[in-house]
Parts: C-alpha cells; sequence; structure tokens
C-alpha cells in the first residue's frame, strides 16, 4: 500500500516569499491533516479536511496560511508571505474516517521542511 | 482545552535498560490515547494505541502502556530497550472529529 505523498521535502525561501506543499493521502483515506512541527516541538494540527471540506482551521493564521483540497483527494498548503517562524516541517497525515475503530490512527508522510531565511 | 504533557524531553539509557516515558493529558471527555514513533530519517508511524477496555495495552516491538485514567496519565514502557530503539517519541490525545493533539516529544537514545 503506497503511503502519503508529500513535496517538495526540503524548501529554503526569503521572508515575504510563499511557497505551497502538496501532499496525496493513502487511497480512500476520507480524512486528511496538516501539522506544523516546529524543532523542539510536537506536531500542531494546522486544519483537517474530511473529505473536501474543512472541520477544523482554529489554529492556521488564516492571515497567511491557506489550504485547500478541492476535489477531496489531495491537498495543497500555501504560505503567503512567509515570515522567519514559519520555519518548521509541515507534514501531511490521512486516516480513513472519523468513527469506528481506526479513529486516530493517522499515517503521516515524510514533511516538508520549510526554512525561512 | 486539550494537551499533553510529556515529562521527559531526553532520555539517555544503556541497551537492555527498562525505559518508562511519562505522558499526561488534559481532556473533559473520552479520548483516545496514542503513541507515535519517529525513527530518524523516518515518518512517525503509531506505536500503541488505547480506546476502551484492558487500560493495560501492547503494541510493536516489546512495547507497552498502561492507561491510569484517574491520573490521566498514559506511561509507555518497555522492559529491556534496544540500540534500534533510538527514536523520539511522541504521546497523542485523541477527542471529537478524531482531531490528534501531540506533546513535545522525548527524544530517546539508546547506547550500545
Amino acid at each position: 500500500e503506497a503511503g502519503v505523498a508529500q513535496s517538495p521535502r526540503y524548501k529554503i525561501i526569503e521572508k515575504r516569499q510563499s511557497v505551497a506543499f502538496w501532499c496525496n493521502p493513502i487511497s480512500g483515506h476520507a480524512t486528511l491533516y496538516w501539522y506544523q512541527q516546529i524543532l523542539g516541538q510536537g506536531p500542531k494540527l494546522l486544519i483537517q479536511f474530511q473529505n473536501n471540506g474543512v472541520v477544523d482551521d482554529s489554529q492556521l493564521p488564516k492571515d497567511r496560511f491557506s489550504a485547500e483540497r478541492l476535489k477531496g483527494v489531495d491537498s495543497t498548503l500555501k504560505i503567503q508571505p512567509a515570515k522567519l517562524e514559519d520555519s518548521a516541517v509541515y507534514l501531511c497525515a490521512s486516516s480513513l474516517g472519523t468513527s469506528g475503530r481506526n479513529t486516530g490512527e493517522l499515517f503521516f508522510g515524510e514533511g516538508s521542511r520549510l526554512t525561512v531565511l | 482545552a486539550q494537551s499533553v504533557s510529556q515529562h521527559n524531553h531526553h532520555v539517555i539509557l544503556s541497551e537492555a535498560a527498562s525505559l518508562e516515558l511519562g505522558c499526561n493529558y488534559s481532556y473533559g471527555g473520552t479520548v483516545n490515547l496514542f503513541w507515535y514513533v519517529q525513527y530518524p530519517g523516518q515518518h512517525l508511524q503509531l506505536l500503541l494505541k488505547y480506546f476502551s477496555g484492558d487500560p493495560l495495552v501492547k503494541g510493536i516491538k516489546g512495547f507497552e502502556a498502561e492507561f491510569i485514567k484517574s491520573k490521566f496519565s498514559f506511561n509507555l514502557r518497555k522492559p529491556s530497550v534496544q540500540w534500534s530503539d533510538t527514536a523520539e517519541y511522541f504521546c497523542a490525545v485523541s477527542g471529537g472529529y478524531n482531531k490528534l493533539i501531540f506533546g513535545a516529544g522525548t527524544r530517546l537514545a539508546v547506547h550500545p
């Protein structure tokens, strides 16, 4: 079974520039998540999609971050303009759904490491 | 608000030593509890999970965790660690809508 695919793996930009990350979840997984992991901290949820609808985006800095999952499959996370404090690993994860024994079991991609100079 | 606290940020052990990593959570309702592991250069993966029933759960690679509801704890244990257990370990809690909240992580280094 193919895992969660993310690209790019690494990105270096200057502050005020923009960047986009792409994620393709495991086939058939209805729920997709974007997490931000700053060095030395645990992953922090930015946004959660159920199919192509947003379930939770309470911690997404909406003045600069945006995310979409138009067809309920792959997703894009964009940052514009980037700030120094956005330097982090951006993790995409997917899960089957929100009910049943699979609740909470997330499958993660390898992440996209962003460095903002 | 939900939160997860991991007591140890860095742990160094010798092979064959016993391991216990502390995790406490704060949440007002029914929770599901998890330990995820991230080996060097790899992605996060599930180590074990607790939904209900027996509070002692067993995971992969000889790990186990005990849910103590009265203490809001879900500590991870392994009787004898190996060099290959060197990794970062994250405790996580899930309440409604499958939202997973992670702790800050514990870096474990096992010396041969």
